[in-house]
């Protein structure tokens, strides 16, 4: 079962709008949320992440948002800029305690068009 | 700071191979874990490693298995090997513990392509 879902395979963005990546979650037991960005032939690099007791953390153009009750998470880039095109993974944290794994959602392609 | 270095960068092997990945974290890091990335699939948990101990594991065949050296290096092992695990393999560190957030930080991966 897909307990991290990225429902939006892809996404295009005129340069300077706003881009909204949007994840949902089953699993109530995860206590962080991560977003990672992935450009081909290189590995994920970390973006940005939100602790379950928060509902908004920004930085810079990033802001993820987090809506417990909806099970939701979003990323929000604004301005969009030609570099953002990637494709971008959110992930779960499950922490038992003394182990922890992240959950990735199927990723969602950005491409910002000039 | 050194990354996270994972060796080889490509690999071809032949259905019925095994093979044997790398993997070395950051400095001090001491949980590593891996995950294998397939088109529609995102990525896939295989496993973590911490202190040596495999503490947690994904939904894998036991074809799949690893194990952490004192100095933090893990290696991944696929035996048997079949078409379908043509992938990119990705290793990530991080010093997360009991309390601590902290991201993890992935290597760029093995490409295997099984023939």
């Amino acid at each position: 079962d897909q307990q991290v879902k990225q429902n939006s395979p892809s996404l295009s963005v005129q340069e300077g709008r706003i881009s909204i990546l949007n994840c949902d979650y089953t699993n109530s037991m995860f206590d962080y949320f991560l977003w990672y960005k992935k450009y081909p032939a290189e590995g994920p690099t970390f973006l940005i992440s939100i602790s379950s007791i928060k509902d908004k953390n920004e930085d810079g153009r990033f802001t993820v948002f987090l809506n417990k009750s909806a099970k939701h998470l979003s990323l929000h880039i604004v301005p969009s800029q030609p570099g953002d095109s990637a494709v971008y993974f959110c992930a779960a944290r499950l922490n038992t305690g003394t182990a922890s794994k992240l959950t990735f959602g199927t990723g969602t392609r950005l491409q910002v068009m000039l | 700071k050194a990354g996270v270095t994972q060796t080889p960068r490509y690999l071809i092997k032949t259905r019925g191979q095994q093979v044997t990945l790398s993997c070395s974290p950051i400095s001090g890091h001491r949980s590593v874990s891996w995950y294998q990335q397939t088109p529609g699939q995102g990525l896939q948990f295989l496993f973590e490693y911490f202190s040596e101990t495999q503490r947690n594991k994904g939904n894998f065949p036991g074809r799949f298995s690893g194990r952490q050296f004192s100095n933090s290096r893990s290696e991944m092992n696929v035996s048997t090997l079949e078409l379908g695990d043509s992938a990119l393999y990705l290793c990530a560190s991080s010093s997360i513990g009991r309390t601590k957030n902290t991201e993890a930080f992935f290597g760029q991966g093995t490409r295997l392509t099984v023939v």
